[in-house]
């Protein structure tokens, strides 16, 4: 079975911080890993995808890293800003299984 | 990226009626669309899988009869909630991929969810 842990749960950080939000999951027999974004009462944006075969993916400000073999994934956040406030969400995609496992999220609050 | 509308953001239902949620691929085909169910302050779990043209699969301990899904098209799938109960009140989502590039590795897109509140 798929667990998907994240780390910590919420954090809380003045604007302009770098930080790191952590994801680890159970079974390194993955398609893929997603880092999304949900605002409060909203759905789900996508972030960052990484492949199985990669190391990293970067978008602007947030750079995601992952280690299949120690079943972590990072997303790191460069001159927080408080338009990042949200909750953080990393899904992997199980070998064999079509469905993503959830971790169950960072509620990450920047303050101005 | 891709989109994925999701209708209606927010609904209200008197228990016992039943509601539809539809969720659609707009600028892609999805021949497998997800259904997420939501609790406060909790992630996401998976209730089924639609697939277009066949049955759908639900995930253990969903009841088939509650949650009815439809798929009836390769950019189109529909959830309903059959004689709603307040416990039915949840945030519920939508997911799709893109079926071109074929493969698995292809990336997931949400729908902006819908809000049941059954009184």
């Amino acid at each position: 079975k798929q667990e998907v842990t994240q780390i910590p749960a919420a954090l809380s950080v003045p604007e302009g911080e770098n930080l790191v939000l952590n994801c680890s999951f159970t079974d390194s027999a993955i398609y893929n890993l997603q880092w999304f974004r949900q605002d409060p009462g909203k759905g789900l944006t996508s972030l960052l995808l990484i492949q199985s075969s990669q190391r990293e993916q970067t978008s602007g400000r947030l750079n995601a890293s992952l280690d299949k073999s120690s079943g972590r994934s990072t997303l790191y956040i460069a001159a927080s800003q408080p338009g990042d406030s949200a909750t953080y969400l990393c899904a992997v995609r199980r070998i064999n299984f079509n469905k993503f496992y959830f971790g169950s999220g960072t509620k990450l609050n920047v303050k101005p | 990226g891709a989109v994925v509308s999701q209708h209606p953001s927010w609904v209200i239902c008197k228990s016992g009626t039943s509601v539809k949620i539809e969720c659609r691929s707009l600028d892609f085909q999805a021949t497998t669309m997800f259904w997420y169910r939501q609790f406060p302050k909790q992630s996401l779990m998976l209730m089924a899988t639609s697939n277009e043209g066949s049955k759908a699969t639900y995930e253990q301990g969903v009841e088939k009869d509650k949650f009815l899904i439809n798929h009836a098209s390769l950019t189109l799938s529909t959830l309903t909630v059959t004689s709603a109960h307040p416990e039915d009140s949840s945030f519920y989502i939508c997911s799709a991929r893109d079926q071109a590039p074929r493969g698995p590795n292809t990336e997931a897109f949400f729908g902006q969810g819908t809000r049941l509140t059954v009184v």
